[in-house]
């Protein structure tokens, strides 16, 4: 079945460091793939999303490349704050009549001033 | 649109007891899905419902839950007996998969069993 797999957090960074959140996945046929982050005592928000393969998704200074070639979405962001302190989420729909979304685990981020 | 609509929004019982956790969806979303998050498992999907007919629910742990949807408009889960390892948040998420862009997330029941 579908798969995703994140690296394990916390992810510890200063202010302003640069921010690499890998993820893999594992899908037959052609999935979407998306970021979801949550803050403390909320909900999952969808934070970017790509469809199709090469696709850049992007919002608020976050990027992440759907790579077919590598099977991966990694979430970067040049410069993080202090506000950024969350849990991500990546995760992928199959695509089918009846989508599911299949999450990872989560990785958590802390950024300190 | 209000988002989707979850409650209560902690719930604190005793093991043993029946408990029942409410969703609204988004208005015009045609899927709805029950998640449970614990530190240990992370974000387990449960049951999916489609035009309110459940189409998956491999992921409900044992008889003990349970999940209806009688409307478009409203769906419960109900775990009962509770016992304290069911101990976690637990989302809803409504979805318009003919119009696929995003799932939208309710905040979550906290449930404590003790």
């Amino acid at each position: 079945g579908d798969s995703v797999t994140q690296m394990e957090g916390p992810v510890t960074l200063s202010e302003e460091a640069f921010l690499t959140i890998n993820c893999t996945y594992t899908a037959t046929g052609y999935p979407s793939l998306f970021w979801y982050v949550q803050y403390p005592g909320e909900g999952l928000q969808l934070l970017l999303k790509a469809t199709k393969a090469d696709d850049k998704g992007s919002n608020k200074g976050f990027e992440a490349t759907y790579r077919k070639e590598t099977t991966s979405f990694h979430l970067e962001k040049g410069s993080v704050q202090v506000s950024d302190s969350a849990v991500y989420f990546c995760a992928l729909s199959d695509g089918s009549g009846y989508s599911t979304l299949t999450f990872g685990k989560g990785t958590m981020l802390l950024v300190s001033p | 649109d209000a988002g989707v609509i979850q409650s209560p929004r902690h719930e604190v019982t005793e093991m043993g007891q029946e408990v029942t956790l409410r969703c609204k969806p988004i208005s015009g979303h045609n899927s709805l899905f029950w998640y449970r998050q614990t530190m240990m498992r992370g974000l387990e999907l449960l049951i999916y419902f489609n035009n309110n007919v459940p189409i998956d629910d491999s992921g409900m742990p044992e008889d003990r839950f349970s999940a209806k949807m009688p409307n478009a408009s409203f769906s419960t889960l109900k775990i009962q007996p509770s016992e304290p390892r069911d101990s976690a948040v637990y989302f809803c998420a409504s979805i318009n998969t003919g119009l696929y862009t995003e799932a939208f997330f309710g905040q979550g029941t906290r449930l404590t069993v003790v």
